[in-house]
């Protein structure tokens, strides 16, 4: 069984341009949840997708948004990127609702913003 | 919000000793509290959990507590290897099912 695969592995943007992340979650899982690893800061909870909607949302700004599609795969969206965007962006997936159900994580996106 | 805290946030202990993890949190309804593990370069990976209806759970040579009361939580392993060398993540679930995690544990295993 595949696991959490993310896409791309690397990718590098200048200041104020938009990036977009892709996720797709173990088949069968329905909720899709997104952090942000910077160094030293842990890992920070940016968004939960469940059935295609929004269910919640970390202390983040407007500019980091997403969407979760019918075949719960999901995409992450930072527009007018910033230096201290800078940081690898993890994509869990888990079986349903709620934090109840184990988060399995994918290898991660790693963002420089230069 | 949830807060979760972990203490020590570095640890380095000698193989074959054993190492103590500790964390706390904020949130009296929290109910779930599951520790990740993230080797270099490698993504977090669950290694055990812990629901609010149990003190204490143990897989061979790793053991989570829970004290309600106090709130907090401890990650024990025993005969450390150096392949424990290792971030070790906790975290917790509080009253929107959200889960917060704590800044992470830098573990070294010293030879």
């Amino acid at each position: 069984e595949a696991g959490v695969t993310q896409s791309p592995t690397h990718l590098i943007k200048t200041r104020g341009q938009q990036a977009t992340l892709r996720c797709s979650p173990i088949s069968g899982h329905t909720s899709v949840y997104w952090y942000q690893q910077a160094l030293g800061l842990g890992l920070q909870f940016l968004l939960w997708y469940d059935e295609g909607e929004e269910r919640n949302r970390g202390n983040f700004p407007p500019r980091f948004s997403g969407r979760q599609f019918p075949n719960y795969s999901s995409e992450l969206n930072v527009n007018a990127l910033e230096l201290e965007d800078s940081a690898l962006y993890l994509c869990a997936s888990s079986l349903g609702q709620g934090a109840k159900n184990i988060q399995y994580f994918g290898a991660g996106t790693r963002l420089s913003v230069l | 919000g949830e807060n979760v805290e972990q203490h020590p946030s570095t640890l380095s202990v000698q193989e074959g000793d054993s190492a103590v993890i500790k964390c706390t949190y904020s949130d009296s309804a929290s109910n779930y509290f599951p520790w990740y593990k993230q080797e270099l370069g490698k993504r977090p990976q669950l290694i055990i959990d812990i629901r609010s209806n149990v003190g204490e759970k143990k897989d061979q040579r790793i053991a989570v507590t829970l004290n309600k009361t106090a709130k907090h939580f401890s990650l024990h392993i025993t005969e450390t290897q150096p392949e424990d060398s290792a971030v070790y993540f906790c975290a917790a679930t509080g009253a929107n099912s959200k889960l917060t995690f704590g800044k992470g544990i830098t573990l070294s295993v010293r030879p």
